[in-house]
């Protein structure tokens, strides 16, 4: 079955711009997750999505990064006023709840020249 | 403080080298302890789930074990393939990920 997908697979955009990224999660998960790796990093947690509660946005590194999640399934992450050190894959995964294993998407490279 | 430590941070096996994999955690709570595996430039693939002290999971040349303060990834006779960097997650509030072992294995 399809696994969780994300797009674009790459971004290159200029410091200041706004960047959406996003992610199809597996149908019938209701849990998503989004997180930031930088290159020799661990997995930097974002924010969390659980069925029609109130994300935990506790993750999110400062006020120029926000999400959505659209009908319990597609989610957008958003980074307005990019900087450089924004450069990173962010990583989107999904499960069937809050305890379970999560599945993650392949990513999305984003570079902010 | 909730936290995960993996060690070592990188492994070199020759090829049919077995070898253990560290994973230690603190977290209030814990509901889950996750491997995975990230191949470069590739999202991290689920392996196993571990929720209690004792319990043990095996897939492959992989096993994992859990105590109630670390768990360890145990690969048997590894080949090439097995190449990966491998990461350990714990649920507890929230999902706290460790910066993983890269292992390489030599032919």
């Amino acid at each position: 079955g399809a696994g969780v997908s994300q797009s674009p697979s790459n971004k290159v955009t200029e410091k200041g711009k706004d960047v959406e990224l996003r992610c199809d999660p597996i149908s019938g998960h209701t849990a998503l997750y989004w997180y930031r790796q930088s290159l020799g990093q661990g997995l930097e947690f974002l924010i969390y999505f659980q069925g029609n509660s109130a994300p935990d946005k506790s993750g999110l590194p400062s006020d120029r990064f926000s999400a959505e999640r659209t009908g319990g399934s597609v989610s957008t992450l958003t980074i307005q006023r990019t900087q450089q050190e924004d450069s990173a894959v962010y990583l989107c995964a999904s499960s069937l709840g809050g305890v379970y294993e999560q599945f993650f998407g392949p990513g999305t490279r984003l570079t902010v020249l | 403080e909730d936290q995960v430590t993996q060690s070592p941070e990188a492994l070199r096996l020759q090829e049919g080298e077995s070898s253990s994999l560290n994973c230690s955690y603190t977290v209030s709570g814990l509901r889950g302890l996750f491997w995975y595996r990230q191949d470069p430039g590739k999202g991290p693939e689920f392996l196993f789930t571990l929720y209690s002290a004792g319990e043990e999971k095996e897939k492959e040349r992989l096993k994992a074990t859990l105590t109630k303060k670390e768990s360890f990834l145990h690969i048997t006779a590894p080949k090439p393939e097995d190449s990966a960097t491998y990461l350990c997650a714990v649920r507890g509030n929230q999902f706290y990920f460790g910066t993983g072992t890269s292992l390489t294995v030599i032919p």
